[in-house]
């Protein structure tokens, strides 16, 4: 079985601060993980993807995530965010055999002027 | 490259009615799943299809189905409503074709099922 926890419901800074949203995972299989991005009245939108290889990726909008695997982690980083990055943020981790994605609760990044 | 196409965008059905929700996928993809999307229960899935044929359910009711068409487009099918069905019905797309590694989903903006 595989879950996925995202620590922080909701995630309150400043614009041009740097954030940080947290996510932890359990698989017992192949770890493929996600961080996806929901606007207001839509669906989700992939912001970057782990599958293998090195463990620092880079998404779009300036969003970048570090894989760890001996802490089961795969935490969400921005340097320096901007108004428009007020959204919603679901860490994801895909099952291949399952064939379907199991969504943490979601994070609200509200970025403040 | 024209996204993943969800109609209608938004209903209103009475308890004990049915309703059809419709997903157009990405040129291309195969794969295409469905998510139910609410503030108690968060992103659950619900079904996945490729070429034609159910290859995964997730834990809903039978009222719950699905079928997709040989131009890849799906449809879901929800048979007599409960007021719980009220939902955010996300379709997403991937280009994964055989069992393998994940490509990621590419999404609907949704269709929002009010049950009354």
């Amino acid at each position: 079985a595989q879950s996925v926890t995202q620590l922080d419901s909701q995630v309150p800074v400043f614009e041009e601060a740097p954030v940080e949203l947290r996510c932890n995972y359990s698989s017992s299989v192949s770890v493929y993980l996600f961080w996806y991005v929901q606007y207001p009245n839509q669906g989700l939108q992939l912001l970057l993807k782990y599958l293998s290889g090195s463990t620092l990726v880079k998404g779009i909008n300036g969003f970048e995530a570090e894989f760890n695997k001996s802490q089961t982690s795969f935490h969400l980083r921005k340097p320096s965010v901007h108004i428009s990055d007020t959204a919603e943020y679901f860490c994801a981790v895909h099952n291949t055999n399952a064939g379907k994605s199991t969504f943490g609760d979601g994070t609200t990044l509200t970025v403040k002027p | 490259k024209a996204g993943v196409t969800q109609t209608p965008r938004y209903l209103i059905k009475t308890r004990g009615q049915q309703v059809t929700l419709s997903c157009s996928p990405i040129s291309g993809h195969r794969s295409v799943s469905w998510y139910q999307q609410t503030p108690g229960q968060g992103l659950q899935f619900l079904f996945e299809y490729f070429s034609e044929t159910q290859r995964n359910k997730g834990n809903f009711p039978g009222r719950f189905s699905g079928r997709q068409f040989s131009n890849s487009r799906s449809e879901m099918n929800v048979s007599t409503l409960e007021l719980g069905d009220s939902a955010l019905y996300l379709c997403a797309s991937s280009s994964q074709g055989a069992p393998g590694r994940p490509y990621g989903y590419t999404f609907g903006s949704g269709t929002r099922l009010t049950v009354v």
